[in-house]
């Protein structure tokens, strides 16, 4: 499969407990993108990256949440003492630069904060 | 800011009977729009973009900038055609902002 892969696919952890989520995107898309997903809801914007600079954050990215794309490559996206709140599927995109650019989508992350 | 707006969570129809989506958005500048599809079990994909004016698996959609709507449409719907369907909008260059969501169900 060489399209957006994320792992792990699901993550059970307890409340309080620090998570990592790993995004490989399609090798040559310099554009990566974070979203987040409850139940009910469309994808929300959380964070991108152009290569490994990250362009945009939005409001819904507390303090506990970093990401990070060291090498323009892959990307990882890090939840500190976690809540029941952050409970969501995760959600990574890639693509290329560019007008009208689609963007491809992993199969997420679900995490249940427990 | 932007925002799109899909006001039907559920929609159903016959197999053979239209279908439309609806799709609303505010933004003041010129939007990329498009509609993504999630089958069940499957990740989110691209169905179509306004750019292309295309039609694929026989579904369109027009970019009307009066009325602020890129509705879907598909004349004949198909049992294979369920699925949660998604409006996004973009801003040139920049990040993906997506409606809530029609889940479409064709009744046999």
């Amino acid at each position: 499969d060489t399209g957006v892969s994320q792992n792990p696919r699901h993550k059970i952890t307890k409340r309080g407990q620090n998570v990592t989520f790993r995004c490989d995107p399609i090798s040559e898309h310099n554009r990566l993108y974070w979203y987040r997903q409850t139940l009910g809801q469309g994808p929300e914007f959380l964070t991108y990256f152009q290569n490994e600079a990250q362009l945009e954050k939005s409001r819904l990215l507390s303090d506990r949440f970093s990401a990070e794309r060291p090498k323009g490559s892959f990307s990882t996206l890090e939840i500190q003492r976690t809540e029941q709140g952050d409970s969501a599927m995760y959600l990574c995109a890639s693509s290329l630069t560019g007008a009208n650019t689609e963007a491809f989508f992993g199969q997420g992350t679900r995490l249940t904060v427990v | 800011a932007q925002r799109v707006t899909q006001p039907e969570k559920l929609l159903s129809v016959f197999k053979g009977a239209p279908v439309e989506l609806k799709c609303n958005y505010s933004y003041s500048g010129s939007p990329e729009l498009f509609w993504y599809v999630q089958y069940s079990r499957q990740r989110l994909q691209l169905l179509l973009r306004h750019i292309s004016r295309e039609s694929i698996k026989g579904f369109t959609a027009d970019l009307n900038k009066g009325e602020t709507s890129f509705h879907l449409k598909k004349p004949f719907a198909q049992e294979e055609d369920s699925a949660m369907y998604y409006c996004a909008l973009r801003r040139t260059g920049n990040q993906f902002y997506f409606g809530t969501g029609t889940s479409l169900t064709v009744i046999p």
